[in-house]
């Protein structure tokens, strides 16, 4: 079983819609937990950071930590074309990061 | 802002030659830098953590003889794949972890395709 679980996708929205993006993992030593963003043919970018469990909100982007449940999501608001990527989980326990496989994400005009 | 250079973005190379990536930090020593390798829609897999000064450590299952690391100063790690064969054809991506700041700073890859 792997440590960190992601919903495999792909995901196609409308213009607009909410989107939610899901990861679970079996490693109770997690802190830290990073959501990447992935254009085809590039480096992962990050786009959001949170240390143990809660919300944090950037923008249109709202991560969610749930510790308890081992679960964490990404929500994307008024999702854009320019959304449309490959989004990467990710989570350490201050060593090193453990990845998730990927969501791809496509957002129709 | 902190950036992670990393060249070539792609190359093609014959059958048992060898290739050398570069990733550079800009505006930021890295004492530590890492190496991926990502298949088609499939996640990131490292393939061994670069030390500056020191030798490289590499994850299970990776050839340290094939993948050669090298840290040679506080911006730059380079990675070689010796004797490249077609199963090497692959993304390779390289990352840093900026000072005081979360999460790691990616390269922009490097697409290896042997022929």
């Amino acid at each position: 079983q792997k440590e960190v679980e992601q919903d495999p996708g792909p995901l196609s929205v409308p213009e607009g819609a909410i989107v939610s993006l899901n990861c679970t993992y079996s490693n109770s030593a997690f802190q830290y937990f990073m959501w990447y963003r992935q254009y085809s043919r590039k480096g992962p970018e990050l786009l959001m950071y949170t240390y143990s469990s809660g919300n944090k909100e950037d923008g249109r982007f709202t991560a969610q930590v749930d510790k308890s449940s081992k679960y964490i999501s990404l929500f994307i608001r008024d999702s854009q074309p320019s959304d449309s990527a490959t989004y990467l989980c990710a989570m350490s326990d201050a060593g090193k990061s453990t990845f998730g496989d990927g969501t791809t994400l496509t957002v129709k005009p | 802002g902190a950036v992670v250079s990393q060249h070539p973005s792609w190359v093609i190379c014959k059958s048992g030659t060898s290739v050398k990536i570069e990733c550079r930090s800009l505006d930021f020593q890295a004492t530590t830098m890492f190496w991926y390798r990502q298949f088609p829609k499939q996640s990131l897999m490292l393939m061994a953590t670069s030390n500056e000064g020191s030798k490289a450590t590499y994850e299970q299952g990776v050839e340290k003889d094939k993948f050669l690391i090298n840290h040679a100063s506080l911006t730059l790690s380079t990675l070689t794949v010796t004797s490249a064969h077609p199963e090497d054809s692959s993304f390779y991506i390289c990352s840093a972890r900026f000072p005081g700041r979360y999460g790691y700073t990616f390269g922009s890859g490097t697409r290896l395709t042997v022929v």
